[in-house]
């Protein structure tokens, strides 16, 4: 079955520390998300990418990097300069445009600093 | 930039009795989309509506688009313990649509038996 898959579900991360997550699509889906939600703030758009080799800031960027270097993949790097790091993590896809579409939501990656 | 509001953050209700959820944009959409998000989950998307005025169903689930395109809403008709989580509303961060969605903060269902 297609779908997107994030990894870890989980992650701990010491003060300092680059740490990147995964997300990998199998639905052949242009568009790739991520989202950062927090208890009481919803989502909120970190980056984005239409095609590959590009992409561009959402609302809250800052201490956050991407790549997509192919297709299916859009791995999320949360660099030390993100001074408060710990959220739910979410990478989404969409067929074409989101608001034509909808997204596709992965599971997640809880990220703690410790 | 685009906001979506959403109201009431938390509701709650006891088993057999409705729910709605209202959502307000600050500007004219295109489209508005609503997602399920189950606790410990992940959203999951519902429904788009497109026409001003729109009304769809799904079984228990109705989702309103206002006349002027700047509100909707979900009401949930005698809930079920399988409706618990969170519900959001998203509209297009900007009028052209291909900067992704914008997601209101959400209303926490919580159904007591």
């Amino acid at each position: 079955d297609g779908g997107i898959t994030q990894s870890p579900k989980y992650l701990f991360r010491k003060e300092g520390q680059n740490v990147t997550l995964s997300c990998e699509q199998n639905l052949n889906h242009d568009a790739m998300y991520w989202y950062r939600q927090d208890p009481g703030q919803g989502l909120r758009l970190i980056y984005y990418s239409q095609i590959v080799n590009d992409f561009q800031k959402g609302d809250i960027a800052e201490g956050y990097s991407v790549s997509r270097e192919k297709k299916e993949s859009f791995p999320l790097t949360v660099t030390s300069a993100q001074k408060n790091p710990t959220a739910f993590y979410l990478c989404a896809s969409s067929k074409g445009q989101a608001h034509r579409s909808g997204y596709t939501f992965g599971s997640g990656t809880r990220l703690t600093v410790v | 930039g685009q906001q979506v509001m959403q109201i009431p953050q938390y509701q709650h209700v006891q088993e057999g009795e409705d729910f709605t959820t209202y959502c307000n944009s600050s500007t004219t959409l295109s489209n508005i989309q609503w997602y399920k998000q189950r606790p410990g989950g992940h959203p999951v998307f519902l429904i788009q509506l497109v026409k001003s005025g729109e009304v769809k169903k799904q079984k228990r689930l109705t989702f309103q688009f206002g006349e002027a395109k700047k509100n909707s809403s979900l009401h949930i008709t005698a809930t079920q313990t399988t409706d618990v989580g969170t519900y959001f509303c998203a509209g297009p961060r900007s009028g052209g649509g291909a900067d992704g969605l914008t997601f209101g903060k959400g209303t926490h269902l919580i159904i007591q038996p």
